[in-house]
């Protein structure tokens, strides 16, 4: 299994500010990826986090609204720009390990934008 | 594109009570399935997987499911829920290539277990 750490646990913004959330993980990772689930609502797949290079985003999230780093195999961040009241959300870390039959979660960041 | 459809929103249930939670899915190619819970204010802890092999997956707390290929069902059941059960289910499928890579998730159902 896997420990995931997130920091911060939640944060409360004003609009049009930025937060990066860091996501530590206890053993070195194949796969980290970074979800978002909106109030009342399921995950969403962002990204995912590519050790060494540009993170692979989903439609409908871009790379200047959610930069995503991830230096080496056991961390990553995710920063959310130029914040809105919509953006006001859960923000999820989670990694798969080995032949990745199985998705690890971290607790989450809840995020109000004001 | 896959999707997960989890039909009900809510499940009110007594405890001690039997507690179905469904799940349908759409795919044209292999595929993993999940069952993960969400306690309030918590992350996501798995509750089951399917990958290959038997059809009836067990898992953890007392849960299991049934992966039925030709209705593309993945139903969660359990034959009697206590209220520490009551919390958030979300069904998850994994894109086809047979990781758990990037998850697709249902709506998810809350099951409110009372007295």
């Amino acid at each position: 299994s896997a420990v995931i750490s997130q920091k911060p646990s939640r944060d409360i913004c004003q609009r049009g500010t930025s937060l990066t959330i860091q996501c530590q993980v206890d053993s070195q990772v194949t796969m980290m990826f970074w979800y978002r689930q909106q109030p009342g609502q399921s995950l969403t797949l962002i990204a995912t986090a590519n050790q060494g290079s540009e993170a692979t985003y989903e439609s409908g999230f871009v790379i200047d609204k959610f930069p995503i780093s991830r230096p080496n195999l056991t961390f990553s961040t995710l920063t959310v720009s130029n914040m809105s009241p919509e953006d006001s959300s859960i923000y999820l870390c989670s990694v798969a390990l080995g032949r990745a039959t199985e998705a690890f979660f971290g607790q989450g960041t809840r995020l109000t934008v004001v | 594109a896959q999707s997960v459809t989890q039909l009900d929103s809510q499940v009110p249930v007594f405890e001690e009570a039997p507690v179905e939670l469904r799940c349908n899915y759409s795919s044209s190619v292999s595929v993993y399935l999940f069952w993960y819970v969400q306690y309030p204010n918590q992350g996501l802890q798995l509750l089951l997987k399917y990958l290959s092999g038997s059809t009836l997956v067990k898992g953890i707390n007392g849960f299991e499911a049934e992966f039925n290929k030709s209705q593309t069902s993945f139903h969660l059941r359990k034959p009697s829920v206590h209220i520490s059960d009551t919390a958030e289910y979300f069904c998850a499928v994994s894109e086809g290539t047979g990781t758990a890579s990037k998850l697709t998730f249902g709506t998810g159902t809350r099951l409110q277990v009372t007295l």
